[in-house]
């Protein structure tokens, strides 16, 4: 079975443009989280989906990020007027359900790059 | 407020060594503790968690790690290093305040010497 998958694996914009990241997570997988790793650091929570809404989007820097997830399934994260503060690895997990007893699964990540 | 401390940027050990990896956690409840790995270009893979019961956790590879709550600590270890453990690990607390995010700590880099 195919693990999480995140597009593109790499991305280079420049500051003011504005980029999507894809994540497709294990299918049937109901919860689905963004995070965010920054160089050096570990990685820090976005949001997180359980089914199609945000049950806590409380990790959102501004409000130049929003992410949504239409059909409950597949989840993209935007992010308007990019800032070179914003290049990081984006990083998105699912779960199959909403226990911390459910493990994440995590997906490759997407570089982000801003110059 | 939750958090996680790992105050080891930087380990190398020799191949064949013995390993451990320090993790503090901050946390109100009982917490929900886990140690992923990461190999550059990989995505994080999950060692082994602790939830309940038996404090002495075994992972995957050949890791384990002991939950000591009087100290707040979730140590990794592993008795004998190989090359390919090589990466970086990161502990990690669940916090379940309403919603199920993992809170990260910074991450330890591991250096193998054959």
């Amino acid at each position: 079975g195919a693990g999480v998958s995140q597009t593109p694996s790499n991305k280079v914009t420049e500051k003011g443009k504005y980029v999507e990241l894809r994540c497709d997570p294990i299918s049937g997988h109901t919860a689905l989280y963004w995070y965010r790793q920054s160089l050096g650091q570990g990685p820090e929570f976005l949001i997180y989906f359980q089914g199609t809404g945000a049950a806590d989007d409380s990790g959102l820097p501004n409000d130049r990020f929003f992410a949504v997830r239409p059909e409950g399934s597949v989840s993209t994260l935007k992010i308007q007027r990019t800032e070179r503060g914003d290049s990081a690895v984006y990083l998105c997990a699912s779960s199959p359900g909403t226990s911390l007893n459910n493990e994440q699964f995590f997906g490759p990540g997407t570089r982000l790059t801003v110059l | 407020a939750q958090s996680v401390t790992q105050p080891d940027i930087h380990i190398t050990v020799s191949e064949g060594a013995s390993l451990e990896l320090r993790c503090n956690y901050s946390y109100g409840a009982t917490p929900y503790l886990f140690w992923y790995v990461q190999s550059p270009g990989q995505g994080l893979q999950l060692l082994l968690k602790y939830f309940s019961g038996d404090t002495l956790v075994q992972g995957i590879k050949g890791f384990e790690a002991e939950f000591k709550r009087s100290q707040s600590s979730f140590n990794l270890r592993k008795p004998s290093v190989h090359w390919s453990d090589a990466a970086e690990y990161f502990c990690a607390v669940g916090a379940h305040s309403g919603t199920y995010k993992y809170i990260f700590g910074t991450g330890t880099r591991l250096k193998v010497l054959a």
